[in-house]
């Protein structure tokens, strides 16, 4: 079995200072770990992914997230936020056979920036 | 390549109406997905084909949803008839054999 939670519903934060999102996973195999952005009236949008290679992995839009193991916890962070960054982020859980086309999704945060 | 593209952008039907939800994947890709975005359920899979061949449709919510894809090209979510509760944005993705989705903008579906 698998899931994924993200932490936090909402996140407001100030333009200019950290953002982090948070995403814990349960999962028996070695997962593929992705964010996803969705702005306001539009798709999906993929920031980054990790694929058991490196550890910390670096996206798009200055974002990067960390694969923590021993934590299950695959946390997003940008070091200054911008007000172009609210919008929608989805921590998605992927395993690999013949399960591998059943995403699951996180419930979503909802990213709010104040100027 | 101009991505995943869905068509319409946006539905408005009364109940009990037919709805047609369209895709065109990346040309490429073997697999396919629908997905539905409510604020009540998040991002539900709704079913997969790969090479043209439906999967798993374990998600699709009752017998009035229907979902083809006649070729690697085309795919259909048909809703017959529509209600109130199928309000919703509906995803398509696809994906090469690498275990990455790309999505499509999304169809928002509103049934009145």
């Amino acid at each position: 079995a698998q899931s994924v939670t993200q932490l936090d519903s909402h996140v407001s934060v100030s333009e200019g200072t950290p953002v982090l999102l948070r995403c814990n996973y349960s999962s028996s195999y070695s997962p593929s770990l992705f964010w996803y952005v969705q702005h306001p009236n539009k798709g999906l949008q993929l920031l980054l992914k990790y694929t058991s290679a490196a550890t910390l992995v670096k996206g798009i839009n200055g974002f990067e997230a960390e694969f923590k193991k021993s934590e299950t916890s695959f946390h997003l962070t940008k070091p200054s936020a911008h007000m172009s960054d609210a919008a929608e982020y989805f921590c998605v859980v992927s395993l690999p056979g013949d399960s591998w086309g059943k995403l699951q999704f996180g419930a979503g945060t909802q990213v709010v920036v104040t100027p | 390549d101009a991505g995943v593209i869905q068509s319409p952008r946006h539905e408005v039907t009364e109940m009990g109406q037919e709805v047609t939800l369209r895709c065109k994947p990346i040309s490429g890709h073997d697999y396919l997905f629908w997905y539905r975005q409510t604020m009540m359920r998040g991002l539900e899979l709704l079913i997969y084909f790969n090479n043209n061949v439906p999967i798993d449709d374990s998600g699709m919510p009752e017998d009035r949803f229907s979902a083809k894809m006649p070729n690697a090209s085309f795919s259909t979510l048909k809703i017959q008839p529509s209600e109130p509760r199928d309000s919703a944005v509906y995803f398509c993705a696809s994906s090469p054999t690498v275990r990455r989705a790309f999505f499509g903008q999304g169809t928002r579906l509103t049934v009145v």
